[in-house]
């Protein structure tokens, strides 16, 4: 199957400052990447994604980049909040299984 | 109707318990899902069921028995449990079509004792 990095497996930052979350997939027939966002006792919370065909999508103070060459994707968060933090996972969609592959996570924490 | 659902919340059964997890969606998703999460760790997909017909069995031990009675309902049969099989068990539903996009429920904590 896909195999998803991600790193790193916690992250603090102060509020208003920028994070950034990396992960790396091992399959190029991978062609969707969403992001979840799940708070303490919570479902995952799809809050943004992106497809192969494209390079970067925002969405307000949250954007994800796509770089498919070098198999890696991001989450930028800018002017962070405290109910930014949670837990992020990164997922890469394989074509051949047909699923969900998930990264192992990024503990956020924004310092107010 | 936007929400996958799920009890109970918390459950808490012993080893020789037989106990079912509840699923329920009104998106006309025909695509459901199980997966198992452990604590501080990424869900880990267990069962896919396509058109009510179970489609992928990620070769999780007899002692769960996932059913599909309808188009809106998915459960998962629980019997002689272990406590390593305590984690956070979430639904999810799709489009067969769009099985990338998929919506969570929040998921039955449960404990094994």
């Amino acid at each position: 199957g896909e195999n998803v990095e991600q790193h790193p497996s916690t992250l603090s930052v102060q509020e208003g400052d920028s994070a950034v979350i990396k992960c790396t997939y091992s399959d190029s027939a991978s062609n969707y990447f969403p992001w979840y966002k799940q708070e303490l006792g919570k479902r995952p919370q799809l809050i943004i994604d992106i497809r192969s065909n494209v390079g970067e999508k925002k969405d307000q103070r949250i954007a994800v980049t796509l770089n498919k060459t070098a198999k890696h994707f991001s989450l930028h968060i800018t002017e962070t909040q405290p109910e930014d933090s949670a837990v992020y996972f990164c997922a890469a969609f394989q074509t051949g299984a047909n699923n969900l592959f998930f990264g192992t996570g990024t503990r956020l924490t924004v310092i107010p | 109707d936007t929400e996958v659902t799920q009890t109970p919340k918390h459950l808490v059964m012993g080893m020789t318990n037989k106990k079912s997890l509840k699923c329920e969606q009104h998106m006309g998703h025909r695509a459901m899902y199980w997966y198992k999460q452990k604590a501080k760790k990424p869900p880990e997909l267990m069962f896919v069921y396509s058109y009510e017909k179970l489609s992928i069995n990620e070769s999780v031990p007899s002692r769960f028995s996932p059913e599909c009675p309808n188009s809106s309902l998915l459960n998962l049969h629980l019997h002689a449990l272990q406590p390593e099989d305590s984690a956070l068990y979430l639904c999810a539903s799709s489009d067969v079509g769009k099985r990338e996009t998929q919506y969570f429920g929040p998921g039955t904590r449960l404990l094994v004792l």
